[in-house]
């Protein structure tokens, strides 16, 4: 059974960089695409990005400037890196298994931007 | 970007009803829209797939259907457990998008 499981920070400051990681169980990180999504109450569910093993990413071009996402294969983790964070990144960040269709979710975690 | 709009926003309805909730794009996607189900505090779950395909474990009184730009998840006979917040999703293209959600609540 996959497993994924988010950590980090849960409160950054304006203007700096959000940094979470993403540990995967269960399953090689080679097999799949795996994602961030975010979720507020504003504006629901965001789509972030997906990275392949490979180091192949793509992402949501109005996070595009601010985001990387990472993988460190030896290690069964991703990451997310979103730089200049502002109130408006305050969300529930998940990582989740799938490009396309999310079969496997972390629990994610809050992360509130405040000083 | 494709928009997802979801109708109702919410709703209520008794155990035993059957349940509509209908999302449309702002453009064709074919039959790539998926189907989650959340409930408070926890992660959302994949239901249905390419519009109509039950995901494996999911009850069979959940189904899809539509392609286009119109589709609709339908529960046959509500239960206890299916009071959730339902969310459409589109794949056809990146940025995937996600409509802002249906939630069902007792009557």
């Amino acid at each position: 059974q996959v497993q994924l499981q988010e950590s980090g920070p849960g409160l950054v400051k304006p203007s700096e960089t959000l940094s979470l990681t993403c540990t995967v169980s269960g399953t090689s990180i080679s097999t799949y695409y795996w994602s961030w999504i975010r979720q507020t109450p504003g504006k629901g569910l965001e789509w972030i990005g997906y990275i392949y093993y490979s180091g192949s990413t793509n992402y949501n071009p109005s996070l595009k400037s601010r985001v990387t996402i990472s993988v460190d294969t030896s290690k069964n983790q991703f990451s997310l890196r979103l730089n200049s964070v502002t109130a408006a990144d305050t969300a529930v960040y998940y990582c989740v298994r799938g490009k396309d269709d999310y079969v496997g979710w972390g629990q994610g975690i809050l992360v509130t931007v405040s000083s | 970007d494709i928009q997802m709009t979801q109708s109702p926003s919410s709703l209520s309805a008794s155990v035993g009803d059957r349940v509509t909730i209908t999302c449309r794009a702002s453009q064709s996607i074919s039959s790539y829209l998926n189907w989650y189900q959340q409930k408070p505090g926890k992660a959302p779950n994949l239901l249905i797939y390419s519009a109509s395909t039950l995901q494996s474990g999911v009850p069979s009184r959940f189904s899809g259907s539509g392609s286009g730009t119109d589709f609709t998840l339908t529960i046959s006979s509500l239960q206890a457990e299916d009071y959730a917040t339902y969310y459409c999703q589109q794949r056809y293209i990146t940025p995937r998008t996600f409509g802002q959600g249906t939630k069902v609540e007792i009557k």
